[in-house]
């Protein structure tokens, strides 16, 4: 079964910082793989799809990439800001069913 | 991207009663459904994936008794917790995938709180 881990779980950072969040999963046998971003009490908003056969994503300042054989995904957002505080979560699709990762909480310091 | 409503946002409802709660895709024909289920500071856990027009697949310890899931049409489906109990309490999210897709649209949520 596909194991989904976000690390780290949490992460603080000033303003203007550029950061990393990681995702690793077990089955490197995925259609594709998504990050979500999540504010608290509310549902999930699509940020980046990254297909199988692609490497990388990108959208405005935040960019992901995809090694499949490694089975690893990274989330980088470049020059953050206090509206990125939220939980992201990356979920890897093997077919017909998404696993999602434990989430990592930002919080973004004015 | 695509639009997938979710309704009610927020529900209470008493011990006992039946809740049930709608995700409808706005703008594409969903041939599959999910519908998950976040506890607390979690991540989301996955209840039970329907296809249209037979019966819902669950999850490994998911009482398909007490979450009912009827997926009628290409554009609607719905999670009924039946009989529900204060530990039903919890954010439920649904995500549709339409034929062919890989990508799955989000509904908001609901917030299910049970007194």
């Amino acid at each position: 079964k596909q194991e989904v881990t976000q690390i780290p779980a949490a992460l603080s950072v000033p303003e203007g910082e550029n950061l990393v969040l990681n995702c690793s999963f077990t089955d490197s046998a995925i259609y594709n793989l998504q990050w979500f971003r999540q504010d608290p009490g509310k549902g999930l908003t699509s940020l980046l799809l990254i297909q199988s056969s692609q490497r990388e994503q990108t959208s405005g300042r935040l960019n992901a990439s995809l090694d499949k054989s490694s089975g690893r995904s990274t989330l980088y957002i470049a020059a953050s800001q206090p509206g990125d505080s939220a939980t992201y979560l990356c979920a890897a699709n093997t077919g017909n069913q998404f696993y999602f990762g434990t989430g990592t909480s930002l919080t973004v310091i004015p | 991207g695509a639009v997938v409503s979710q309704h009610p946002s927020r529900v209470i409802c008493k011990s006992g009663t039946s809740v049930k709660i709608e995700c409808r895709s706005l703008d594409f024909q969903a041939t599959t459904m999910f519908w998950y289920r976040q506890f607390p500071k979690k991540s989301l856990m996955l209840m039970a994936t329907s296809n249209e027009g037979s019966k819902a697949t669950y999850e490994q310890g998911v009482e398909k008794d007490k979450f009912l899931i009827n997926h009628a049409s290409l554009t609607l489906s719905t999670l009924t917790v039946t009989s529900a109990h204060p530990e039903d309490s919890s954010f439920y999210i649904c995500s549709a995938l339409g034929l062919g897709k890989t990508e799955a649209f989000f509904g908001q949520g609901t917030r299910l709180t049970v007194v």
